[in-house]
Order: structure tokens, then sequence, then C-alpha cells
């Protein structure tokens, strides 16, 4: 079995700051990781995947996640938010067997 | 445009009634998925389907039902059975067994009355 943590819940941030979602999973096997977003009363969208390869990956909208497999880890970062980057961010695995287990979420709310 | 569309989006209903929602995809995809939404528990697995005419249960099975009787459709009916079924549902899908990408409907959100 695998479980998904989403170490931040609510994370604010000023507009054109950094910002940094953090995300560590247990699981025995190898993974697929990603990370999606959702703006309000919305369904989810893919921001980056990571499935093999080189570790740092690059996604939608200037985010990037880096996997580190010793610590179990896939952080989200974003050198320069904005406005429009306010939404919750969720942290997903597959552990090759097809079914997605997700994290609790994150809420960035980015001010001006 | 491909994708994945949700109906209704908003769904009221009362005590003791049975209710489906709709999930349709053009995408050609094999696998297809509903997922539940409650405020700060993420995103939690229903029931999936990788193939027509044959799915399985998820982490939280109890008081639903679904069908795959076509590869594009895969329906949720939320039964008298289930405790607390105000929720925000998902639907995705996606193109392999392997789930290398899902992705997602607009959702429908439930009101139980």
């Amino acid at each position: 079995a695998q479980s998904v943590t989403q170490l931040d819940s609510q994370v604010p941030v000023f507009e054109e700051a950094p910002v940094e979602l953090r995300c560590n999973y247990s699981s025995s096997v190898s993974v697929y990781l990603f990370w999606y977003v959702q703006y309000p009363n919305q369904g989810l969208q893919l921001l980056l995947k990571y499935l093999s390869g080189s570790t740092l990956v690059k996604g939608i909208n200037g985010f990037e996640a880096e996997f580190n497999k010793s610590q179990t880890s896939f952080h989200l970062r974003k050198p320069s938010v904005h406005i429009s980057d306010t939404a919750e961010y969720f942290c997903a695995v597959n552990p090759n067997d097809y079914k997605l287990s997700f994290g609790a979420g994150t809420t960035v709310t980015v001010r001006a | 445009d491909g994708g994945i569309t949700q109906s209704p989006k908003y769904l009221f209903r009362k005590e003791g009634q049975n209710v489906t929602l709709s999930c349709e995809q053009n995408l050609n995809h094999d696998a297809m998925y509903w997922y539940r939404q409650d405020p700060g528990q993420g995103l939690r697995l229903i029931y999936y389907s990788q193939i027509v005419n044959d799915f399985q249960k998820g982490d939280i099975a109890e008081g639903y039902s679904v069908s795959r009787e076509k590869k594009e459709s895969f329906p949720l009916t939320v039964t008298s059975a289930q405790k607390n079924p105000t929720a925000f549902y998902l639907c995705a899908s996606s193109r392999d067994r392997e789930n290398t990408e899902a992705f997602f409907g607009q959702g429908t959100r439930l009101t139980v009355v």
C-alpha cells in the first residue's frame, strides 16, 4: 500500500515570490508521480508528471518538481507566482497498478 | 474537442433516493475512475474500470454502484445505503492500464437535502 503526505495544508504567498509545496510518499515499489491543480468547483488539471528519467520535471505554467528517491519526495516549486496561481494543488502517486493515491491537498493563496 | 463530460454539474437528492451521475469520454480511453472529494481529504477512489464490462471496487465503494456497458460511459449510482453522500464527485479516464496520465471531468456536486 502507499500513502501520500502533503506537508502543508495552506500556503499563503505574495505575488512574484517563490513557492514550494512539499509532498512525501511511501511505497515499496517504483512509482509514477504527479502534481495536479484544481480551481474552485472544477476538475483537476495535470501540472507535471514523473515516469522515469531525469529527476527534475518541468510542467505547465512555470512549475517544476524534483523527484528524490532516497527521501521519497516530489516537491513542487515555482520561482515567481501570479495571482492566477491561487488554487488547490494535489500530489498523487501511482505504483504501477493504475490506482492513483492522492494527498489531502495544499491550498495556495497568492496575495498582491 | 476530446474530453470528459460529467453531468449534471449540481445535483440535489432527497434522503432515501438513489441518484445516477453521468460520465462520458470521447478520448477512446480504456480505463475510467470515480473519485469522491471532501474538504481536507483529497480524492478517494470509489470504483474503477480498466475495460468494458469489468470494474473493481476502490477504497470507499460501499453505498455506490457502477456499470461499464460502453467504452465511453461509466455512470455512478449513489444509493440510499450511502450514509453521507454529500460531496464533490470526479470522474477520470486514462489511456492505458498503467494510468500514466489521468484526465478529469469538471465534477458533479451532490447535495442531500
